[in-house]
Order: C-alpha cells, then structure tokens, then sequence
C-alpha cells in the first residue's frame, strides 16, 4: 500500500470556525491532490499541488485554500467553515499528472462534519 | 466541463450472479481507469484501458472500452460477497489532465 497517511480521520467542528486537514506522504511523489466525496458526486477535485509551493484550483475550489512547504506534505485549509463542506475528504498522490502509467494512490479519508 | 456518467447507481445481487456496470462519456477519453473502493477506505485502482476495443481481465472482471473511446463497462462473472464496494470510473479527455471521476456504482452482492 502507498504511504499516504491522512489526519484527522474524524472531525466534528462549528460553521465558522477554521480546519486544516494534513497529508502526509512516503513515497515522494511530485503530484498531490484533495478531492471531497459527496453522495451521487462520486470524488470531486477541490486543489492538487505538482511540487513544493505549486499548487493549482480543481473543479471544486471555493472556499478552500491548500499549502504545500515540503514534498511529503499537503494540508487543506478551511478557512471559514459551512455545513456544505460536510463531506468525506481525500488525499491522493501520484508520479505523473493524468498520465495512463501514473495511477492515483489515495489515503482513507478524513470524515468532516460541520454544525 | 466533461461528464462521466456511470450506470446503475445501485446494483444488489445474490452471489453467484453475473452483472454489467457502464461508464460513458458524450467526449472521446484519452484514457480511463476503474477503481473500486471499500467502506471507510480509499479507491483502489484495477485497470486503465487507452486503445479503443481494449479487453482486459483481472480474475472475474473483465473490462472493457468502447471502439471509439467514449464507454467503458465492468463485467463480473459469478460474484462474490468480497466484490461488493463503490466502483467509480476516472476519465481524461487529454494527455496530463487531471482525471475526472464518475458518481460510481455501488454494488452490494448478498451471500
């Protein structure tokens, strides 16, 4: 199994308040990823990163901002939490971006719920 | 944005019955890929096709892409309880573009 270690597994917070969520990697790829998971959406991109301090949007950005310092790590910030940002959120890595040869590893999840 | 629609959304079945889920697209994909994914995990990759017509097995799945690239379906001969998950197919239209995933099909095989 890829090293990818996602933390918190289970958040419970406030609407309003801030979250960051943390992936962390052992495999040093270049390419890391935050996907959210909702009901009948299947995994939506939300940002991904394709090397330290170069992150780009996904289809899901919105109120959600991303910081990558070093190769292993990948964190997810909330800034100003809301009951729609209730979901099931994915880390996920890989080699080489959309590439055929280059599959997506992904971490177990952080369940977050906002109140 | 480019759509993956996938079919059925819910599929049960008794053990030992063959099924067919499908993936399709209005776009031509340069690639796709299926992963399965089990409660409380991360999806796991089982197969990327790229050549239209391509036929691949892993076990009891057979896959399968459409001749001019925009479907793709999952076959599984005699399920089992194991085989029961969230199938989800990814797909890119374009060499080193993110994939994009379908809504899955969540499969429940009752022994």
């Amino acid at each position: 199994d890829a090293g990818i270690t996602q933390s918190p597994r289970h958040k419970v917070t406030e609407t309003g308040t801030p979250v960051t969520l943390r992936c962390h990697q052992t495999e040093n790829h270049r390419y890391m990823y935050w996907y959210r998971q909702d009901p009948g959406h299947g995994l939506r991109l939300i940002h991904y990163s394709y090397g330290v301090k170069d992150t780009d949007k996904g289809e899901v950005s919105d109120g959600y901002s991303v910081s990558r310092s070093k190769t292993e790590d990948f964190l997810l910030t909330l800034e100003s939490a809301t009951s729609s940002q209730t979901s099931v959120y994915f880390c996920a890595i890989s080699e080489r971006q959309g590439n055929m040869n280059s599959p997506l590893h992904f971490g177990n999840g952080t369940r977050l719920t906002v109140t | 944005t480019q759509l993956l629609e996938q079919s059925p959304q819910f599929l049960s079945i008794q053990e030992g019955e063959n099924l067919t889920v499908y993936c399709n697209s209005s776009s031509v994909f340069s690639s796709l890929q299926w992963y399965r994914q089990e409660p409380g995990e991360g999806p796991v990759l089982l197969v990327t096709v790229v050549t239209g017509g391509e036929v691949k097995k892993l076990k009891r799945l057979t896959f399968q892409f459409g001749d001019a690239r925009k479907d793709s379906s999952l076959h599984i001969t005699a399920a089992q309880p194991g085989d029961t998950g969230l199938y989800l197919c990814a797909g890119a239209w374009n060499y080193g573009q993110n994939f994009v995933f379908g809504p899955g099909t969540r499969l429940s095989v009752l022994p």
